[in-house]
């Protein structure tokens, strides 16, 4: 069965902090997608890589930055957390081919404060 | 500009009811169509998809959607709602232009409430 996992749930961190945020998917896929979900604005790409090492900005890039140094794990970086990155953020994988199914992992609710 | 409208930000039926939910587009060529459902607190798990050939597709959990390329449009359908279908749904569209990587671009959302 199709999984993607993120590291958490429920995150806290205090403004200024580095964040990390981490997701795995087990189904040898190509393309990794962070999207943050806000109430009202559904949900916008932040990052997406389509191989080891390569990234790719999405719509709302800043304040962030990703890392993909192995093909099943890719990570979001808040390099310094602002109280306005408080949202849910979604991570998603995609094989290539022409199905376009993106797989969802369950999320992660971070709270800057 | 290119996007994505869910134009009922929250809709409310009653348990037994049917429901239709609006999704139009606003691309020059068809693009490929998804509509994922999200329940409290979880990921996104998609419901049905249309990239080409019959215009009515069926989905999981009794779900289906139309296409209707005069109308841009690709509105879901269920036609007796249970208590467990309360949740987002996001419609969703990949381009219909090369190189795009599939990256989706997403509705906003309508949440459904169902009442008992």
């Amino acid at each position: 069965d199709v999984k993607v996992t993120q590291s958490s749930r429920y995150l806290v961190k205090r403004t200024g902090e580095k964040v990390f945020l981490e997701c795995v998917q087990d189904m040898d896929h190509e393309n990794m997608f962070w999207y943050r979900q806000d109430p009202g604005l559904g949900l916008r790409l932040i990052y997406f890589s389509y191989d080891v090492k390569m990234k790719e900005k999405g719509d709302i890039p800043e304040g962030y930055s990703v890392s993909r140094e192995k093909k099943e794990r890719f990570s979001l970086i808040l390099e310094s957390a602002s109280t306005n990155q408080t949202s849910m953020y979604l991570c998603a994988s995609l094989g290539d081919g022409s199905s376009y199914e993106q797989y969802f992992g369950p999320g992660t609710r971070l709270t800057v404060t | 500009a290119q996007s994505v409208t869910q134009p009922d930000i929250h809709i409310t039926v009653s348990e037994g009811a049917s429901l239709e939910l609006r999704c139009n587009y606003s691309y020059g060529a068809t693009p490929y169509l998804f509509w994922y459902v999200q329940s409290p607190g979880q990921g996104l798990q998609l419901l049905l998809k249309y990239f080409s050939g019959d215009t009515l597709v069926q989905g999981i959990k009794g779900f289906e959607a139309e296409f209707k390329r005069s109308q841009s449009s690709f509105n879901l359908r269920k036609p007796s709602v249970h208590w467990s279908d309360a949740a987002e749904y996001f419609c969703a569209v990949v381009p219909g232009y090369g190189g795009s990587q599939g990256n989706l671009i997403f509705g906003k959302g309508t949440k459904l409430s169902v009442k008992p």
